[in-house]
């Protein structure tokens, strides 16, 4: 167990939906990562938050966006849902701000199904 | 041709066989990640890399900067080893690029 939990684990939905994906990190970690992992695209690096702020940016579409709450935990808005969005949506969390500057713990992700 | 690519894509090896998985990149890098994903989908972070050599118990992973190279090797294989492994590399301009991934399946 990481210590970082994802809800809901499974998630389905029909497109045109919007959907929030919610996150918690590990006590004491402050910087939270957002992935997608599809079969065709395999692992790919969302957005990174950071005590609350945005702290970088990977291939996160515009219908999607995140953000970090003060007490931490994470949500990830997929809206306008397409039957390409349909994949695992993984968490992470860090102690530390840089991107990948320490270890990455990961959550159990999310399966989202857009039929 | 991707920025990071693994190889094999596919590995089947015999209980106590040593396994070397390969990733090379392209691009100029500041890390290098390797994750272990398991069969039931959970991934785990095994090392991160930015020279040199690190073990963990049965793992060691290396990386040549010069040649732009890391590979995970695993010594005395297991079954429960069974599981994909992923090399990630950390580029300037905080681009955050994935390989495709190494499917490794352990036969007792």
């Amino acid at each position: 167990d990481s210590g970082v939990t994802q809800t809901p684990k499974h998630l389905i939905t029909a497109t045109g939906q919007r959907v929030t994906l919610r996150c918690s990190p590990r006590s004491g970690d402050l910087s939270v990562y957002w992935y997608q992992q599809s079969l065709d695209q395999g692992l790919q690096f969302l957005i990174q938050y950071y005590n609350g702020e945005e702290r970088a940016k990977g291939n996160i579409l515009e219908r999607f966006s995140a953000q970090q709450f003060p007490d931490l935990h994470s949500e990830l808005n997929l809206s306008s849902l397409e039957l390409g969005d349909s994949a695992l949506y993984f968490c992470a969390s860090s102690p530390r701000t840089g991107l990948w500057e320490d270890t990455q713990y990961f959550g159990p992700g999310t399966r989202l199904t857009v039929l | 041709k991707n920025e990071v690519e693994q190889s094999p894509q596919n590995l089947t090896a015999q209980e106590g066989e040593f396994i070397t998985i390969n990733c090379s990149y392209s691009v100029g890098i500041s890390a290098l990640h390797w994750l272990q994903q398991h069969p039931g989908g959970g991934i785990v972070s095994l090392f991160m890399l930015s020279s040199g050599k690190k073990k963990h118990g049965r793992l060691i992973a290396t990386i040549n900067i010069q040649e732009k190279h890391s590979s995970l090797h695993i010594t005395a294989s297991h079954p429960r080893d069974s599981a994909v492994y992923i090399c990630a590399v950390r580029a300037a301009g905080n681009k955050l690029t994935f390989g495709g991934g190494t499917r490794v399946l352990v036969k007792p």
